[in-house]
């Protein structure tokens, strides 16, 4: 157990909805990443949090947004969803957020959209 | 980052130590070498990682070439719960803090 907790496990939903993936770091943890591991593009950086602000960007579409709450859980908020949306979504989290840091992640979220 | 090669899959005997190399011949000097793994859908485990000392944990031990272009990760005893995708990854200590996950290693743990 990593200590990252990841809610819900799995999703089902449709074509165009919208839903939200949570994430609540380890205890004392700053910094939250979100991942996304697809069957045809692997694990893949999405964006980073550190104490509530962005810090990174990667490969994150426009219908996808992310915040952190002064509580340090984070949110991942998937719009207009699409059949290549379905992936297991990852939450890591580290201390700080140095390069040096190692990240923990969570046990996923697996998001299948019909 | 560095790129990282690792081959696709690799078989190891129970019971026995499971070495797994990775190739990183662009590193440069300020890159730390981690390595992860991936049981079935889990998510991600940290194992180890390293500079340039060999290191040792309670999981396993990293033990990286003297110019620093290779490594290999040793599981000293395999079981059958070690049987994982296993990623080798090339970290710089400066600049985007995101983890770049090739496609790794399978190992499959063998009875």
């Amino acid at each position: 157990d990593s200590g990252v907790t990841q809610t819900p496990k799995h999703l089902i939903t449709a074509t165009g909805q919208r839903v939200t993936l949570r994430c609540s770091p380890r205890s004392g943890d700053l910094s939250v990443y979100w991942y996304q591991q697809s069957l045809d593009q692997g694990l893949q950086f999405l964006i980073q949090y550190y104490n509530g602000e962005e810090r990174a960007k990667g490969n994150i579409l426009e219908r996808f947004s992310a915040q952190q709450f002064p509580d340090l859980h984070s949110e991942l908020n998937l719009s207009s969803l699409e059949l290549g949306d379905s992936a297991l979504y990852f939450c890591a989290s580290s201390v700080v957020g140095r390069n040096t840091d190692t990240q923990y992640f969570g046990p996923g979220t697996r998001l299948t959209v019909l | 980052d560095a790129k990282t090669t690792q081959p696709t899959s690799m078989d190891c005997a129970e019971g026995r130590a499971a070495n797994l190399p990775c190739n990183h011949s662009t590193i440069s000097g300020n890159e730390y070498v981690y390595w992860y793994r991936q049981i079935h859908s889990q998510g991600p485990q940290y194992i180890i990682h390293g500079l340039k000392n060999n290191e040792t944990n309670e999981m396993a031990s990293l033990i990286i070439t003297e110019d620093r272009k290779s490594s290999t990760l040793i599981l000293p005893h395999a079981t059958l719960r070690d049987t994982a995708v296993y990623y080798c990854i090339v970290r710089s200590n400066f600049g985007n803090e995101k983890l770049t996950f090739g496609t790794g290693t399978r190992l499959t743990i063998i009875p």
